[in-house]
């Protein structure tokens, strides 16, 4: 167990669908970020919340929406997709840093997005 | 120059075998850096921060050149179990607690 869980764990959508990913972490940590990774690339940072607060869009197309009710939640709303946008989806969590950054993240198991 | 640049592999080595992976960043200043492990369809997992002094958990050891802008991830008696792919990830800008992440190295370990 991670601590950070990520539903539905395979997702299955068509181009015109609506859906959303889930993410919620039970580690006190007021930090929440969503990467994408496909394959045979980097993991590509996509969105981060810090205190519930979006601190960072990485030139994020707006077919991908993200949603931060709290610092224990987040959620990734998805619309029009491409079928490019087919990889695993990445939920992580951290204290946010006041100073040098030593803790790391912690990931969930991730959701991986099939566009059809 | 990419940012945090890794040889992709594969490693293959024999069981109890001893590798060694370098990472090289581009941003002189980082302070902050570390070594994640991903086994295939699975999420990254923390393997170990990185100090400026080097350190040492067990079979693993990480270190720090500034000089000359890498760090390196050493693995003794390599295990069966050791086979997945290691992320080397910098807070490169020390922007926060963004982190960067390399394209990651994968190690086969073979009996």
């Amino acid at each position: 167990e991670t601590g950070v869980t990520q539903t539905p764990r395979h997702l299955v959508m068509g181009m015109t669908n609506k859906k959303s990913l889930k993410c919620e972490q039970h580690l006190g940590h007021n930090a929440m970020y969503w990467y994408k990774q496909s394959a045979k690339k980097p993991l590509e940072l996509m969105f981060v919340y810090n205190f519930k607060e979006q601190t960072e869009n990485n030139s994020v197309p707006s077919r991908f929406s993200p949603e931060c009710p709290n610092s224990s939640h987040l959620f990734l709303h998805l619309h029009t997709l491409q079928p490019e946008d087919s990889a695993l989806y990445l939920c992580a969590s951290s204290l946010s840093a006041g100073g040098v950054f030593m803790d790391g993240y912690t990931f969930g198991s991730g959701t991986r997005l099939t566009v059809v | 120059r990419k940012e945090v640049e890794q040889d992709p592999g594969p490693f293959n080595v024999p069981e109890g075998a001893t590798v060694a992976f370098n990472c090289t960043y581009s941003n002189s200043a980082s302070q902050s850096f570390f070594w994640y492990r991903q086994d295939c369809r699975k999420e990254p997992k923390l393997l170990m921060s990185v100090y400026s002094s080097g350190n040492e958990d067990g079979r693993f050891t990480a270190q720090l050149n500034r000089a000359s802008q890498y760090i390196s991830l050493l693995i003794r008696d390599s295990k069966l179990s050791d086979s997945a792919t290691y992320l080397c990830v910098v807070n490169l800008n020390n922007a926060g607690n963004m982190l960067t992440f390399g394209g990651g190295t994968r190690l086969m370990v073979k009996p």
